[in-house]
């Protein structure tokens, strides 16, 4: 689904680092999602926005920070990567129907590597 | 808060057999429930949804169930193929939440 997009798709970084993945859509939705999977324990929310100025904090926020910088755009920073934050990190967006939450639309993906 | 229940983790089928997933969720303000198929090294993907209102929802060869009195909901696929082989999530939400809980995932391997 190219509405929803990722970048980088695959890093490799060291303990330490600060790194930031970036997300965007043009499907025009107000909510935007960050999870991270890992196996054997499913989609795990890290935050999510329901518009710009709406910031919170999902399952395992800790270690992690975002920035909802525009309706279209949600990023997010790992301030100082450790070894475990080494994950398939995926944005998802969603609009709303007849005042419900929508289905969720996944970007494909990045592939993060802490050494 | 919501913790949502998936089993069996892996399930091994016969092409033609169907293929049941079963999830459990905690949180009875629950009211949308969404399964996901992920390819390996693709994105997930909504195959179906249901909401409380309805009790079982179909299409084509899949179908979903939900119990809300048990607080459980289940994937049916009939007529298997080998390219329904893929991981599947079952996911629960509240309406006022907006936040989706996912299960563990069970990887579907359907052998020709």
């Amino acid at each position: 689904d190219a509405d929803v997009t990722q970048t980088p798709r695959n890093r490799i970084t060291k303990t330490g680092k600060r790194i930031m993945l970036e997300c965007s859509q043009t499907k025009g939705h107000d909510r935007m999602y960050w999870y991270r999977q890992d196996p054997g324990l499913g989609l795990r929310l890290i935050y999510y926005s329901f518009d710009v100025k709406d910031i919170n904090k999902g399952e395992i926020s800790d270690g992690y920070s975002v920035s909802r910088q525009a309706q279209a755009k949600f990023s997010l920073s790992l301030e100082s990567a450790i070894p475990n934050q080494t994950a398939l990190y995926f944005c998802a967006t969603s609009g709303t129907s007849g005042g419900q939450p929508d289905t969720q639309y996944f970007g494909p993906g990045t592939r993060l590597t802490v050494l | 808060g919501e913790n949502v229940e998936q089993h069996p983790s892996t399930l091994s089928v016969q092409e033609g057999d169907s293929a049941v997933i079963k999830c459990t969720y905690s949180d009875s303000a629950s009211n949308y429930f969404p399964w996901y198929k992920q390819e390996l090294g693709k994105r997930p993907q909504l195959i179906i949804d249901i909401r409380s209102n309805v009790g079982e929802k179909k299409d084509q060869r899949i179908a979903v169930t939900l119990n809300k009195t048990a607080k459980h909901f289940s994937l049916h696929i009939t007529e298997t193929q080998p390219e329904d082989s893929a991981v599947y999530f079952c996911a629960a939400m509240r309406n006022q939440g907006g936040k989706l809980i996912f299960g563990q995932g069970t990887e579907l391997s359907v052998k020709p």
